[in-house]
């Protein structure tokens, strides 16, 4: 079965450009988390969607990330002016229904995100 | 505040030899989640294990035992036997049971396991 997509794989970019981060969740789940995985902070919590709503956006590290979800399904994590410290891999999970008993996310394979 | 810690950064084994991967958890919630995930060198995240804070009963799957004792807050990871194909990062991870929607998870800095032929 599918599991979670995510693309590019791996993205090069120039400081001062912007980017954007694709996530396909596993079909049916309605919640869909980004993380950021980084050498020197480990894996951290960047955004949470139930359907497309965000309720969580604590993560977000500044003001030039944002993220959207559309249908239910695909979201996008844009970064504006990209800064060398926002190299890192970002991966995006999803899960069935958070609070029922369905807490467990799966994980995609991430992108690799270089800014030079 | 909630937190993971994993203290074991590096461990490494010969083929055959059990190894446990220890993992130690805040949290003020009496309803909570924790998790074991795998991350091979290809990269991605493998979940192996869930335990809600009302199971404390030990899980073996396999190779592999989960022991959950609430009273040390620990969550801790035996691969017994271990092969070439274990070597990875080890994730050990909290998440609060849901308040209104929340649910993300809080990471233990891995433990990286080598095991050598």
């Amino acid at each position: 079965g599918a599991g979670v997509s995510q693309s590019p794989s791996n993205k090069v970019t120039e400081k001062g450009k912007d980017v954007e981060l694709r996530c396909d969740p596993i079909s049916g789940h309605t919640a869909l988390y980004w993380y950021r995985q980084s050498l020197g902070q480990g894996l951290e919590f960047l955004i949470y969607f139930q359907g497309n709503s965000a309720p969580d956006k604590s993560g977000l590290p500044s003001d030039r990330f944002s993220a959207e979800r559309t249908g239910g399904s695909v979201s996008t994590l844009t970064i504006q002016r990209t800064q060398q410290e926002d190299s890192a891999v970002y991966l995006c999970a999803s899960s069935k229904h958070p609070g029922q008993g369905e807490e467990t996310q799966y994980f995609g394979p991430g992108t690799r995100l270089l800014v030079l | 505040a909630q937190k993971v810690t994993q203290a074991q950064t590096e461990i490494s084994v010969v083929e055959k030899e059990d190894v446990t991967l220890d993992c130690v958890y805040e949290t003020r919630d009496t309803t909570y989640y924790l998790f074991w995930y795998k991350q091979p060198p290809s990269g991605e995240l493998v979940f192996l294990i869930r335990r809600n804070s009302f199971d404390e009963q030990n899980e073996i799957s396999g190779r592999y035992s989960w022991n959950f004792q609430k009273s040390t807050s620990s969550f801790n990871f035996t691969i017994t036997a271990s092969q070439v194909v274990d070597s990875a990062v080890y994730f050990c991870a909290l998440s609060e049971a849901i308040r209104g929607s929340q649910g993300n998870l809080i990471f233990g800095k891995g433990t990286k396991l080598s095991v050598k032929p």
